[in-house]
């Protein structure tokens, strides 16, 4: 069974750019939520799709937004870009919500924001 | 604000060893807790998770949860040099919310 894919691997903006990143479950799995990663801040919950739904956003601004399509490959926005939001974003699958036991990563976006 | 420490490290054991991992948690009300991998250059790959208070082992690897200490540790007996790697613990937000914070992470170095 194909893992968690994400593309593009990696994209190059600059400041007031904005970005559309992509991310494609393991078949059959129905959750998908994303994380930023930096050095500084380690890694941080962005936001979790479920049935077309966002069921949980975390701390960040609405600069940073999602999508969850029918087949529950999900999108993820980041508009007016800056250089802090230069990052790896990660987004992650489960078949159910709740089932972080059996939750995998995709191999990540690298974004470097000029 | 729910936190997840660690100790950044770099924690450094000879091959051979027990590596001990630790992390502490803020949110009470937190239930679940995992213990991801992550090598460099690559994605946080999920290797044990713990809900109950004491030890949980798989393989070479022991979990250990002391929710009144609000405490994780992440133990890798008989180590080696492809467990060096950051190790990264994370809580849930408890009542049935999804959402988990990580620590920063810890970076281990296995000597050969």
């Amino acid at each position: 069974k194909a893992g968690v894919t994400q593309t593009p691997r990696y994209l190059i903006k600059t400041r007031g750019q904005q970005v559309t990143l992509s991310c494609s479950p393991i078949s059959g799995h129905r959750s998908v939520s994303w994380y930023q990663q930096t050095p500084g801040q380690g890694l941080q919950f962005l936001f979790e799709y479920f049935s077309e739904t966002q069921r949980n956003k975390g701390n960040f601004p609405g600069r940073f937004s999602g999508r969850q399509f029918s087949n529950s490959r999900s999108e993820m926005n980041v508009s007016t870009l800056e250089l802090g939001d230069s990052a790896l974003y990660l987004c992650a699958s489960s078949y159910d919500r709740g089932q972080r036991d059996t939750q995998y990563f995709g191999p990540g976006t690298r974004l470097t924001v000029l | 604000q729910k936190e997840v420490e660690q100790n950044s490290g770099p924690l450094s054991v000879p091959e051979g060893a027990i590596a001990s991992l630790n992390c502490t948690y803020s949110d009470r009300g937190s239930q679940s807790f995992f213990w991801y991998r992550q090598y460099s250059g690559k994605s946080p790959e999920l290797i044990m998770f713990i809900y109950s208070n004491g030890d949980k082992e798989d393989g070479r690897f022991t979990a250990q949860l002391n929710k009144a200490s609000q405490y994780v540790s992440l133990l890798i007996r008989d180590s080696q040099p492809s467990d060096s790697a950051t190790y990264l613990c994370a809580a849930d937000s408890g009542a049935g919310s999804y959402q988990l914070t990580f620590g920063k992470g810890t970076k281990l170095s296995v000597i050969p």
